[in-house]
């Protein structure tokens, strides 16, 4: 089965601390994965995708086969940061489809 | 460009009646996906349309359809609504629906079933 799993409903750290949300995922094939975030009162964005090994606000995500991971990570949380964050996988040959986790909600304490 | 908009933001409806939801893609954007997030599921796909065909397809009743204009405008009906219709519903367009596309999300219809 396809799947995206998110273990944490919540996580909450102070300004300053190290951020690792986790997802796992259920897929047999390469998977291609995203982060998708929804701050306060604002439509769901993308965040990054694991193809362009980018680095967007000072997140990261490192996609691990082996542990079919793929955590989204922030060395020193800001406060601005606070957010629901999506992991999401898209099936090979699925167009326009896209299997989301439950989402984290992070919370960054001042 | 302007963003995906999705029209109306609110409706509340009966249990039995049907509803229409309309979504306005970016311009350019020939790929509508659409999703139904609830508490307890999250954001499931529903469908997705690419020049005015359905193309892909999620595990949702027949009650609930779509389709796909010339302009790439799209609209989404739920026929015979159930308590449990009621849901936030997103939809989301890219170019082309492939593969790596980022798939940009309109501000969502919320649906209340009474």
């Amino acid at each position: 089965a396809q799947r995206v799993t998110q273990p944490e409903k919540l996580l909450s750290v102070f300004k300053g601390a190290p951020v690792e949300l986790k997802c796992n995922y259920s897929y047999s094939g390469s998977p291609e994965l995203f982060w998708y975030v929804q701050y306060s009162r604002q439509r769901l964005q993308l965040l990054l995708r694991h193809i362009s090994r980018e680095s967007i606000k000072g997140f990261t995500a490192d996609l691990n086969k082996g542990e079919t991971s793929f955590h989204l990570k922030k060395p020193f949380a800001q406060e601005e940061d606070s957010a629901m964050y999506y992991c999401a996988l898209k099936p090979a040959g699925n167009t326009g489809k896209l299997i989301f986790g439950q989402g984290t909600t992070l919370q960054v304490k001042p | 460009k302007a963003g995906v908009t999705q029209t109306p933001r609110y409706l509340i409806k009966t249990r039995g009646q049907q509803v229409t939801l309309s979504c306005s893609p970016i311009s350019g954007h020939r790929s509508v996906s659409w999703y139904q997030q609830t508490p307890g599921q999250g954001l499931q796909f529903l469908f997705e349309y690419f020049s005015e065909t359905q193309r892909n397809k999620g595990n949702f009743p027949g009650r609930f359809s779509g389709r796909q204009f010339s302009n790439s405008r799209s609209e989404m009906n739920v026929s015979t609504l159930e308590l449990g219709d009621s849901a936030l519903y997103l939809c989301a367009s890219s170019p082309w629906g492939q593969n790596q596309e980022t798939q940009y999300f309109g501000p969502g219809t919320r649906l209340l079933v009474l």
